[in-house]
């Protein structure tokens, strides 16, 4: 399977615990993106990079969230210290320098 | 800012229906403008796209036009089956230089369709 994959598919964590998320892109993208989506709602943009450069952060990125690409390959997205509103669906997804992106199936997090 | 404006759902039809879901947009310049499909419990799935004015997008029997006279791009399929049955999302992306655009794509809020047998 080429596509992008995100492990895990589910977590559940108590609120105050910190998760780490994988997203591993499309072999020869160079941009990858984090999305959240919560219940009912549109993914909304978090952050971005580009090969090991993360270029922009969405507001919606608390001092809480931090995501890294080393080496332009795979990317984690951690949360720190969980609280119930971080319950989301957590996307990535891939390209190569071009609006069409390509997701993941998700990381489902819930925060109880 | 830039934004996408979707017809509430849940969209509800017989197999066989006529599909109209509604798209309309908000940007400065000329976005790339995409629907996506999404089914229970699964990641985003590109279904079609149009990246300039009056271009048709189309992929497994659905249709988008972008329209900048109305900044539209509603989504239609001249007869669905049960297997349509997902939440569908509208979404538009800067399109600029592209060292110089981020493509993040901003999605409307979806909408459920649910097609009967």
């Amino acid at each position: 399977d080429t596509g992008v994959s995100q492990n895990p598919r589910h977590k559940i964590t108590k609120r105050g615990q910190n998760v780490t998320f994988r997203c591993d892109p499309i072999s020869e993208h160079n941009r990858l993106y984090w999305y959240r989506q919560t219940l009912g709602q549109g993914p909304e943009f978090l952050t971005y990079f580009q090969n090991e450069a993360q270029l922009e952060k969405s507001r919606l990125l608390s001092d809480r969230f931090s995501a890294e690409r080393p080496k332009g390959s795979f990317s984690t997205l951690e949360i720190q210290r969980t609280e119930q509103g971080d319950s989301a669906m957590y996307l990535c997804a891939s390209s190569f320098i071009s609006p069409e992106a390509f997701f993941g199936q998700g990381t489902r997090l819930t925060v109880v | 800012g830039n934004s996408v404006t979707q017809m509430e759902g849940p969209v509800t039809l017989s197999e066989e229906a006529f599909l109209t879901i509604n798209c309309t947009y908000t940007a400065t310049g000329y976005p790339s403008l995409f629907w996506y499909v999404q089914y229970p419990g699964e990641g985003l799935q590109l279904l079609l796209k149009a990246t300039k004015a009056d271009d048709k997008g189309s992929n497994k029997g659905f249709e988008a036009t972008y329209r900048k006279e109305t900044t539209s791009f509603h989504l239609e399929k001249g007869s669905v089956q049960v297997s349509d049955s997902a939440v569908y999302f509208c979404a538009l992306s800067d399109q600029g230089a592209p060292m110089d655009s981020s493509y993040k794509l901003i999605f409307g809020s979806g909408t459920r369709l649910l097609v009967r047998p």
